[in-house]
């Protein structure tokens, strides 16, 4: 089955402990990005990759690193987490950039930091 | 830039009234894309449909149906007949070729239908 998944789905942190949100597609999507929602905002874009080691900032990239060493990975990493980038975290992928490209979202990580 | 505007906030109908959702958007390229999802309580993103900007033919899927004016650059979609399982968080959403492939979505509109 075609598909985007994430890890984990719902995480309770604290303050400055390192985390990492893994994305995985078996679509073979060259197209990665990651969007976080808050209440009230939409989706806005953190990060996005065009392909295999080519990322680049979205709008709000602050607090967050991303990589993108094979295709089918681009986990997300917030190295010291505050309590301000609690939010709903979603993975997404398309084949390629275009907008003729539907962009598939992953089932979405519930981040909380405390 | 692009920007996408859902007016409606929240709407409530009671099951088997029709309901509009309404979208705007601005964009100044020729070619674009709009989409629309659904994000039931659970969460996930689904996706609904894909309207490029030369294709304003309206589009009927069962009880959904979706309206594309490029006069009054709106995107409307039309529930038919709303069940209680349509209660969601609907957006609306644009993507363009130069764009570097994001989607710029809309605030959402929270629809919920009572029985």
């Amino acid at each position: 089955e075609a598909q985007v998944t994430q890890n984990p789905r719902y995480l309770i942190t604290v303050t400055g402990k390192k985390l990492t949100v893994t994305c995985s597609q078996n679509m073979n999507h060259e197209y990665m990005s990651w969007y976080r929602q808050d209440p009230g905002l939409g989706l806005r874009q953190i990060y996005y990759s065009m392909n295999v080691e080519v990322t680049d900032k979205g709008d709000v990239p602050e607090g967050y690193k991303v990589s993108r060493k094979e295709k089918r990975n681009f986990p997300l990493i917030l190295e010291s987490p505050s309590p301000n980038q609690t939010s709903l975290y979603f993975c997404a992928s398309s084949l390629y950039s275009g907008g003729t490209d539907t962009q598939y979202f992953g089932p979405g990580t519930r981040l909380t930091v405390l | 830039a692009q920007k996408v505007t859902q007016a409606q906030t929240e709407i409530s109908v009671v099951e088997k009234e029709d309901v509009t959702l309404d979208c705007v958007y601005e964009t100044r390229d020729t070619t674009y894309y709009l989409f629309w999802y659904k994000q039931p309580p659970s969460g996930e993103l689904v996706f609904l449909i894909r309207r490029n900007s030369f294709d304003e033919q309206n589009e009927i899927s069962g009880r959904y149906s979706w309206n594309f004016q490029k006069s009054t650059s709106s995107f409307n979609f039309t529930i038919t007949a709303s069940q209680v399982v349509d209660s969601a968080v609907y957006f609306c959403a644009l993507r363009v070729n130069t764009n570097a492939g994001k989607s710029t979505f809309g605030d959402g509109t929270t629809l919920t239908v009572k029985p």
